[in-house]
């Protein structure tokens, strides 16, 4: 199992551009998450998901979109780059059901928006 | 809401114990985990508590006192290796959803 994966693991944008996050699980998992982490912060909440076609906003969604339209895959958008975007995000993935539940993350995408 | 707190920055010698404390105040609570997380790297999964009491892995050890909204981690016998930050997180009741606390840095010197 590769587990969870995220593309780009780099990118640089200019502000006011758009772009999207790809995070895949091969786990099937029916949670997925999206974090942004901040230097000297902790994660925050940006969407999840339950499951194939139901999304939910977290903590700190605006300025971002997800979809849902298979178990693997949970994409994030952003539109309309700002710099306070400027952050390393996270994907992560659980099963319900499993104990703790708990989550396990990709590598991470570091994104800079100038 | 949650508010939850832990120490910005510890540092211990190589071969000492280090515990880091975590505590929290919450709206919901579901569970307490705590990750551990290197430079540049995603959180790994250490331990999870969801009832009262300790809970032993090897050379770490979580505590949990769900009363006091108190948790600490436990590092025995600290490697180099260990240096790293360890993210506090309390489990909500909807989704499974985490609240992370800002994560302590440890640093293990010789």
């Amino acid at each position: 199992n590769a587990g969870v994966t995220q593309t780009p693991k780099f990118r640089i944008l200019k502000i006011g551009q758009s772009m999207t996050l790809q995070c895949t699980q091969d786990m099937n998992h029916n949670y997925m998450y999206w974090y942004r982490q901040d230097p000297g912060m902790g994660l925050k909440l940006i969407y999840y998901s339950v499951g194939a076609g139901i999304t939910d906003k977290g903590e700190v969604p605006n300025g971002y979109n997800v979809s849902r339209s298979t178990t693997e895959d949970f994409p994030l958008r952003l539109e309309l780059a700002a710099p306070s975007q400027t952050s390393v995000y996270f994907c992560a993935s659980s099963s319900v059901g499993t104990g703790g539940d708990e989550q396990y993350f990709g590598p991470g995408t570091r994104l800079t928006v100038t | 809401g949650q508010n939850i707190d832990q120490p910005t920055e510890m540092t211990a010698t190589e071969g000492a114990i280090v515990q880091i404390n975590c505590t929290y105040q919450t709206s919901g609570f579901n569970g307490l985990f705590w990750y551990q997380q290197h430079a540049g790297e995603a959180p790994t999964f250490l331990s999870y508590n969801v009832l009262d009491g300790l809970e032993e892995k090897g050379r770490f050890s979580s505590f949990l006192s769900r009363s006091k909204g108190y948790s600490y981690l436990l590092l025995k016998e600290l490697q180099m290796k260990d240096s790293a930050s360890y993210l506090c997180a309390v489990k909500g009741t909807t989704a499974s959803k985490l609240t992370f606390g800002t994560g302590t840095r440890l640093q293990v010197t010789l």
